[in-house]
């Protein structure tokens, strides 16, 4: 069975800049995670969706990032424009059902972004 | 930052000894899970322990859970080189889903 699958793994890209990331979860996973993780950090909780629904983006800085979920499996996250402090990694993780609290998350390899 | 903390920081000890890490966090929680983070590779799902458990073994891994200091230890016994890695305690937040937070993370080294 594949795991979470995440592209691209490098993205390296000028302040100001558009910049999207894609993630496709585990198939069968209803819930779907993005997190962002700073060096020598643990990850932080950016969005969480159930099926489309995004449940908890109380995290997400709505003024320059976005995230989608169509059709409840893929889900694209982007930042536009880039500041230089978005400088992570971002980590896409997905669970069979997140809603009881008890579910393991699988995570992906995570995209590593670099803002010039 | 809501991020629970770990000690230590970082951790280096030779093969075959045991390591121990500590976790501890804020609020009430459904269960508290360790993961395992290789240099530039995603997180891998250790053990979950759930709130009513008080201790749970997994292999080399051993996980122990106090409600009442709301902490946690992950013992990794007779440690090797092939554990060296970042552990990071998650706690699921009572009522918050799935919501995970995570700690900051403890940096072992196993030296061969």
């Amino acid at each position: 069975e594949a795991g979470v699958v995440q592209s691209p793994r490098y993205k390296i890209i000028e302040k100001k800049q558009p910049v999207a990331f894609w993630c496709n979860p585990i198939s069968g996973h209803n819930t779907l995670y993005w997190y962002l993780q700073n060096l020598g950090q643990g990850p932080e909780l950016l969005i969480r969706y159930e099926n489309e629904e995004a449940v908890d983006d109380s995290q997400l800085p709505k003024d320059r990032f976005s995230a989608e979920r169509l059709k409840g499996v893929d889900s694209t996250l982007k930042i536009q424009p880039a500041e230089l402090g978005d400088s992570a990694v971002y980590l896409c993780a997905s669970s069979l059902d997140g809603a009881g609290g008890q579910e393991t998350q699988y995570f992906g390899p995570g995209t590593r972004l670099l803002v010039l | 930052s809501q991020q629970g903390e770990e000690d230590p920081q970082a951790l280096s000890i030779q093969e075959g000894e045991n390591a121990t890490m500590n976790c501890s966090y804020k609020t009430s929680i459904n269960n508290l899970q360790w993961y395992r983070q290789n240099s530039g590779r995603g997180l891998v799902h250790l053990i979950l322990i759930r709130s009513n458990e008080r201790e749970k073994h997994s292999g080399r891994l051993r996980v122990t859970l106090d409600t009442s200091k709301k902490s946690s230890s992950l013992l990794i016994t007779a440690s090797r080189a092939a554990d060296t890695a970042s552990y990071f305690c998650a706690s699921a937040i009572y009522n918050q889903g799935g919501k995970l937070i995570f700690g900051q993370g403890t940096e072992l080294s196993v030296k061969p």
